[in-house]
C-alpha cells in the first residue's frame, strides 16, 4: 500500500500559487519525499524531492514539516500547463521501488 | 537531464501475439529498472523491479511467466508481453534510477499496448 495521501483533486487560478499537500505520517528517518506530476498518456515527471529540508528548484518549492509527517508542493506561479495528476512518493532512494498513491488532480483555471 | 527511452510508444496486435517493450537509460547506469501498468483513470501499479544480471522481482500477483523481463546491461530493461489477450491492454510504463541513492527515478513515456 502506498504510504502517502493526498486530496483527489484541486483547482487552482492561473498565475496563482498552487499549493498540493501530502501526508506521510509513517515515513521513517531515512526515506525521501518525491513528487512527480503526469499530463494526461505520459510518463510521470520529476518535478522535486527532499528528506527534512525544505527545497526550491526552477520547477517548485517543496516544504517538509518538522515532524516530517506531511509535506506540500508549491507551484509559485500555476500556469494552465501545470494541469496534471501530481504524486506524492515516499522511498529509500531513486533505487527502490515506488508504491503510487492515488495523487491529486489539480486542474489550473484561467 | 536524465533521459529514459521508452519504445514503441504505442502497439496494436492480435491476440495471441508476444510483444516486447524497451526501456533505455540513456545518460547514466541503472542497475535497477521498474515496470508499471496504468489502466485508464487509475494510478500506476508497480509490476516487477527489473534487477541487472539477475531475475527480476515480481510484485504479488503479477505472473512472471506472462511477463517476462530482461535487464541484460546497465541501461536496458526489456518487458515481453508473452501471448496477450485483450486484458493485457494498458499503459505500460518504465523507469530508472541513478545510481546515487540520492538520484529520483526517472520515467519512459510509456507504451500504450492494445490487443486486438
Amino acid at each position: 500500500d502506498a504510504k502517502t495521501t493526498q486530496p483527489p483533486s484541486m483547482d487552482c487560478a492561473e498565475g496563482r500559487a498552487a499549493n498540493l499537500p501530502c501526508n506521510h505520517s509513517t515515513i521513517s528517518g531515512n526515506e525521501y519525499v518525491y513528487w512527480y506530476r503526469q499530463i494526461h498518456s505520459q510518463g510521470p515527471q520529476y518535478i522535486i524531492h527532499g528528506l527534512k529540508n525544505n527545497e526550491t528548484n526552477e520547477m517548485a518549492s517543496l516544504i517538509i514539516t518538522e515532524d516530517r509527517k506531511s509535506s506540500t508542493l508549491i507551484l509559485p506561479h500555476a500556469t494552465l500547463r501545470d494541469t496534471a495528476v501530481y504524486y506524492c512518493i515516499v522511498a529509500l532512494s531513486g533505487t527502490y521501488k515506488y508504491i503510487f498513491g492515488t495523487g491529486t488532480r489539480l486542474k489550473v483555471l484561467a | 537531464g536524465a533521459v529514459v527511452s521508452q519504445h514503441p510508444s504505442r502497439v496494436i496486435c492480435k491476440s495471441g501475439t508476444s510483444v516486447k517493450i524497451e526501456c533505455r537509460s540513456l545518460d547514466f547506469q541503472a542497475t535497477t529498472m521498474f515496470w508499471y501498468r496504468q489502466f485508464p483513470k487509475q494510478s500506476l501499479m508497480l509490476m516487477a523491479t527489473s534487477n541487472e544480471g539477475s531475475k527480476a522481482t515480481y510484485e504479488q500477483g503479477v505472473e512472471k511467466d506472462k511477463f517476462l523481463i530482461n535487464h541484460a546491461s546497465l541501461t536496458l530493461s526489456t518487458l515481453t508481453v508473452t501471448s496477450a489477450h485483450p486484458e493485457d491492454s494498458s499503459f505500460y510504463i518504465c523507469s530508472a534510477g541513478g545510481d546515487r541513492r540520492n538520484q529520483p527515478q526517472h520515467f519512459g513515456d510509456g507504451t500504450r499496448l492494445s490487443i486486438l
